[in-house]
């Protein structure tokens, strides 16, 4: 079974600290996702990556930035928290062959409050 | 540009009664469409998809959806409500091309009535 990974479940940082957000997929796939999930707004894409050291921006990637230095692992960083950022993070992973619509493969989620 | 519209942010039923989640798409080329469910405090878990293959799509627990190109929609089914059919329930299309981006609806949240 393909595993996604996220580093925390629950993260409660402090307005204007810098935060992390870890992912991991343990299936060798290409492409790596993040998203925001918000009540009645569903999932935001807010950055992904189609290989190692490439990535393209989501619908909503203001105060976010990312980074992936390995094929597993992708990273979200919020250079500056602030309140609006509260949210759920979903991290998600797919297979990367273009055209065969692969599904993506979800983790658990992080919830992120910023005080 | 492609999206999701999915009617009713509530659906409430009773257990055993059919289940109806509404859901249409715009896109303007062929699309492949899915269904997520997500359980409380759980990631989304992937329920059936259509990759233009046969129009009637079978998934996981029951459900099924159907595509129907003239009515741009792929709502989902199921004959007869559990308890533990309660989630949230998310419709997402894809470009039939490209890096397997996914657009999904704002989320239908399913309440079973005993």
């Amino acid at each position: 079974d393909v595993k996604v990974t996220q580093s925390s479940r629950y993260l409660v940082k402090r307005t204007g600290e810098k935060v992390f957000l870890e992912c991991v997929q343990d299936m060798d796939h290409e492409n790596m996702f993040w998203y925001r999930q918000d009540p009645g707004l569903g999932l935001r894409l807010i950055y992904f990556s189609y290989d190692v050291k490439m990535k393209e921006k989501g619908d909503i990637p203001e105060g976010y930035s990312v980074s992936r230095e390995k094929k597993e692992r992708f990273s979200l960083i919020l250079e500056s928290a602030s309140t609006n950022q509260t949210s759920m993070y979903l991290c998600a992973s797919s297979l990367g062959l273009s055209g065969s619509g692969n599904e993506q493969f979800f983790g658990p989620g992080t919830r992120l409050t910023v005080l | 540009a492609q999206s999701v519209t999915q009617l009713g942010s509530h659906v409430s039923v009773s257990e055993g009664a059919l289940v109806l989640l509404r859901c249409n798409y715009s896109s303007s080329v062929p699309p492949y469409l899915f269904w997520y469910v997500q359980y409380p405090n759980q990631g989304l878990q992937l329920l059936l998809k259509y990759t233009s293959a046969a129009t009637l799509v079978k998934g996981i627990n029951g459900f099924e959806a159907e595509f129907k190109k003239s009515e741009t929609s792929f709502h989902l089914t199921e004959p007869s409500a559990h308890m533990s059919d309660a989630a949230e329930y998310f419709c997402a299309v894809s470009e039939n091309f490209g890096n397997e981006k996914l657009t999904f609806g704002t989320g239908t949240r399913l309440t079973i009535i005993p």
